[in-house]
């Protein structure tokens, strides 16, 4: 069961666009959720992260916004770099299962200069 | 330091051989974490240690063993490994009372 739903699989945006990832997630109980940046053969880098008493929160040119009724919270990158190409994972996490992350699907974010 | 140091950064095993992967970090994290990595999809959960005590099996093969001989150490011993494990393999450690994960670089292990 993929407890984290993620779209879409790949995105290709213009030098200077938006892109937009968006997550959906089935367990109430989750109450952490980060979103990492992959690199080819590197590890995942937390980029952000929100918890649900917020419903936005912004980081640079990274901004999560988080919409606890209808279960989903989305990644805007604003003004997106050739250096922005990688793949974004969307994760949920909760204390009470250890702290251990469920990851989304993946999202291959290429930006074109 | 925010590090979580993987070794060895690549390894090829035969299916007979014994291995084992190294993690370490020195930010006094109290949970670390092996996940599994196949190419083109998200990290999957392998093992939890929990201030040294193994808290978490997502029902791994016995041919994966890990081993926590310290705070700041994590290995994962590997015997008989089978082609289908050859993967990118991560360790993660975080604060025990906080969920920022920090990964390692991983270990591209190939099975021969």
């Amino acid at each position: 069961q993929q407890q984290v739903k993620q779209s879409p699989q790949s995105l290709i945006v213009q030098k200077g666009g938006i892109s937009i990832i968006n997550c959906a997630y089935e367990n109430t109980a989750f109450d952490y959720f980060p979103w990492y940046q992959q690199f080819p053969g590197k590890g995942p880098a937390l980029l952000i992260a929100i918890r649900p008493d917020v419903s936005e929160k912004k980081e640079g040119r990274f901004t999560i916004s988080f919409n606890k009724s209808a279960k989903q919270f989305s990644l805007h990158i604003m003004d997106s770099q050739p250096g922005d190409s990688a793949t974004y994972f969307c994760a949920a996490s909760m204390r009470a299962a250890g702290n251990k992350l469920t990851f989304g699907g993946g999202t291959r974010v290429l930006v074109k200069p | 330091d925010t590090e979580v140091t993987q070794t060895p950064k690549h390894l090829v095993m035969g299916m007979t051989n014994k291995k084992s992967l190294k993690c370490e970090q020195h930010m006094g994290h109290r949970a670390m974490y092996w996940y599994k990595q196949k190419a083109k999809k998200p990290p999957e959960l392998m093992f939890v240690y929990s201030y040294e005590k193994l808290s978490i099996n997502e029902s791994v093969p016995s041919r994966f063993s890990p081993e926590c001989p310290n705070s700041s150490l994590l290995n994962l011993h590997l015997h008989a490994l089978q082609p289908e494990d050859s993967a990118l393999y991560l360790c993660a450690s975080t604060r025990q009372e906080n969920t920022e994960a920090f990964f390692g670089q991983g270990t591209r292990l190939t099975v021969v």
